[in-house]
């Protein structure tokens, strides 16, 4: 059964950093691009970040950029999150996903509340 | 960064309708796209891929139709477990966007 399972949210002061982790098993983790998209209290889904079976294949919502950095180890099958330069807008439960092999993110997460706020 | 246009934002049906939901981007996207259906407390489960493919253990009066910039999710006969949120998402190329959502309620 593919599972994935956050960790690592909590509070933040603004200016803050946290990192998300995010645990895959089921399926061969290393086989697959994975997302991370977040909602904020209250509001629709926001696509957050990717990345590629390369390593180097990364992409980031404008939003993010440069705050945000996404790595996988596959040989924890991990996959991460690290934010930096927390502001309040980054308030959001975050959920990572697995992309299937047709596109669509066909597998989520639970999700992980990040909250920042002094 | 392509803009998904989703309406209507809320709707009101009773058990048995039969309910459009539409996305339209501003750009072409092929068939990049995928229909989400989230309710409260709970991650997002997808239901549509490719515009047209129904997700493996999704029941089949969910269906998917459009290609290009203008994309509908239809639910042929809406039941009780259907009353949630649903989104559009192109993943065409990055950064992907969704649309902004549609909450179906009960009438």
């Amino acid at each position: 059964e593919v599972q994935l399972v956050e960790s690592g949210g909590g509070l933040v002061q603004p200016g803050g950093s946290l990192r998300l982790s995010c645990a895959a098993s089921g399926f061969t983790f290393s086989d697959y691009e994975m997302i991370w998209v977040r909602q904020a209290p209250g509001k629709g889904l926001d696509w957050v970040s990717y990345i590629g079976l390369i390593l180097s294949d990364i992409y980031y919502a404008d939003s993010v950029e440069g705050r945000f950095t996404i790595s996988r180890d596959n040989a924890k099958n991990l996959l991460y999150l690290q934010m930096n330069s927390l502001r309040d807008e980054d308030t959001a439960v975050y959920y990572c996903g697995r992309r299937g092999h047709d596109g669509s993110i066909d597998y989520w997460g639970q999700g992980t509340l990040v909250t920042v706020s002094s | 960064a392509i803009q998904m246009t989703q309406s209507p934002s809320s709707l009101s049906a009773s058990v048995g309708d039969r309910v459009t939901i539409t996305c339209r981007a501003s750009q072409g996207i092929r068939n990049d796209l995928g229909w989400y259906q989230q309710k409260p407390g709970k991650a997002p489960k997808l239901l549509i891929y490719a515009a047209t493919s129904l997700q493996s253990g999704v029941p089949s009066r969910f269906s998917g139709s459009g290609s290009g910039t203008d994309f509908t999710l239809t639910i042929s006969s809406l039941q009780p477990e259907d009353f949630a949120t649903y989104y559009c998402l192109h993943d065409h190329y990055y950064p992907w966007t969704f649309g902004q959502g549609t909450k179906v309620e009960i009438k």
